[in-house]
């Protein structure tokens, strides 16, 4: 089956400090991807849909200026968490489709805990 | 009213039975509808998705979805204890093909 890959899987970081997530589509092309944040015993929240070559749609509520998107290749999108706070602490989860599967079946990236001291 | 309701539980089953996960959604545009397994600290695996009423199946797994009652549910036929995770209902909907909106997530636990 499809692969996607998120780096890091874990991330411990200061407060005030920006971390870098990254998700990439192993052996397949994703002109979309979708991040997520879980906290404990939460379900997951749409952050925002990474589009390839354009800029990213925000959910409501989202802050745009905290939660950079950048999808610059078929294959990588990353989200920068900037000037993070342990509020921001959480499961950061990603996903892509498969532009050749009609389905809008996603797969998920292994995820990447960030935690903020 | 949240987007999808899912039952939190925890449900407990034994060994062998069947275990019924059920699943509300409130916005009658939803088009697809899927059933995830997430185990703690990992990241969600697909089970099975459904866009048409009726029911569908695949192993041990039926999903049955009713559109009209804005209602999908997931059964599990002769659960094992590796069954026991929690399990989440998400929809897609909009004209962006994976927009998923998820549920809270139903905890199950079969026993041996």
């Amino acid at each position: 089956g499809a692969v996607v890959s998120q780096h890091p899987s874990r991330v411990i970081c200061k407060s005030g400090t920006s971390v870098k997530i990254e998700c990439r589509s192993l052996d397949f092309q994703a002109t979309t991807m979708f991040w997520y944040r879980q906290f404990p015993k939460q379900s997951l929240m749409l952050m925002a849909t990474s589009n390839e070559g354009s800029k990213a749609t925000y959910e409501q509520g989202v802050e745009k200026d905290k939660f950079l998107i950048n999808h610059a290749s078929l294959t990588l999108s990353t989200l920068t968490v900037t000037s993070a706070h342990p509020e921001d602490s959480s499961f950061y989860i990603c996903s892509a489709r498969d532009a050749q599967r009609g389905t809008g079946e996603l797969f998920f990236g292994e995820g990447s805990r960030l935690t903020v001291l | 009213q949240k987007e999808v309701e899912q039952n939190s539980g925890p449900l407990s089953v034994p060994e062998g039975a069947i275990a019924s996960l059920n699943c509300t959604y409130s916005d009658r545009g939803s088009q697809s509808f899927f059933w995830y397994r997430q185990y703690s600290g990992k990241s969600p695996e697909l089970i099975m998705f459904i866009y048409s009423n009726g029911d569908k199946e695949d192993g041990r797994f039926t999903a049955q979805l009713n559109k009209a009652s804005q209602y999908v549910s997931l059964l599990i036929r002769d659960s094992q204890p590796s069954d026991s995770a929690t399990y989440l209902c998400a929809v897609m909907r909009g004209s962006t093909l994976g927009r998923l909106y998820f549920g809270r997530g139903t905890q199950l636990t079969v026993w041996p």
